[in-house]
């Protein structure tokens, strides 16, 4: 199994251009999450799905959307990139909150915004 | 909703040592503490958990423990080694949230 996948790895944009991250993962998980993790912040829910077809806004969701048509893949989007948006993301899973609960972490997309 | 806290940011110790990091958290219905430790460009990997029923949980030279009351947990490494230098974060949540709620993180240094 090669457990949580994300790509890319790292991307430059410049300010108002869009993009697409996107996590697979292969342990027929039903739960995906996208986080952020800036420097002394640690890591924020951006958006998650419970199950395929399904998103959800977590704690900082402005500024970007979410797609889960498939439920081995959770896709981030940016529409219009902004420096703010300059982080690490990283995408999670796991098979169900309440049961077991180990969220288990892609390697991670550095993105930077010029 | 739920706020975790996160003490010290920093930490640096001598190997053979102990490290504790602790956590405060908001929701008194939170009952799932994970402990998460992340190395050097890689994503966050679980290294223990506690549920709200239990006081502490030991696995080998990891442990962690729980006071529901004042509402913090904190992780205890004992005989640290240079592989435990990390960034270790640990969250909460509660039944049918779906989600963790992290802190902010610590970043731990085992001097030779």
């Amino acid at each position: 199994n090669a457990g949580v996948t994300q790509t890319p790895k790292f991307r430059v944009l410049k300010t108002g251009q869009s993009m697409t991250l996107l996590c697979a993962q292969d342990m027929n998980h039903e739960y995906m999450y996208w986080y952020r993790q800036d420097p002394g912040m640690g890591l924020r829910l951006i958006h998650y799905s419970v199950g395929e077809g399904t998103t959800a806004k977590g704690e900082v969701p402005d500024g970007y959307n979410v797609s889960r048509l498939k439920k081995q893949n959770f896709l981030l989007g940016l529409e219009s990139a902004a420096p703010s948006q300059t982080s690490v993301y990283f995408c999670a899973s796991t098979y169900e909150m309440g049961l077991s609960e180990t969220q288990y972490f892609g390697p991670g997309t550095r993105l930077l915004v010029l | 909703g739920e706020n975790v806290e996160q003490h010290p940011s920093t930490l640096s110790v001598q190997e053979g040592d102990s490290a504790v990091i602790k956590c405060t958290y908001s929701d008194s219905a939170s009952n799932y503490f994970p402990w998460y430790k992340q190395e050097l460009g890689k994503g966050p990997q679980l290294i223990i958990d506690i549920r709200s029923n239990v006081g502490e949980k030991k696995d080998q030279r990891i442990a962690v423990t729980l006071n529901k009351t004042a509402k913090h947990f904190s992780l205890h490494i004992t005989e640290t080694q240079p592989e435990d230098s990390a960034v270790y974060f640990c969250a909460a949540s509660r039944d049918s949230s779906y989600k963790l709620i992290f802190g902010s993180g610590t970043r731990l240094l085992v001097r030779p």
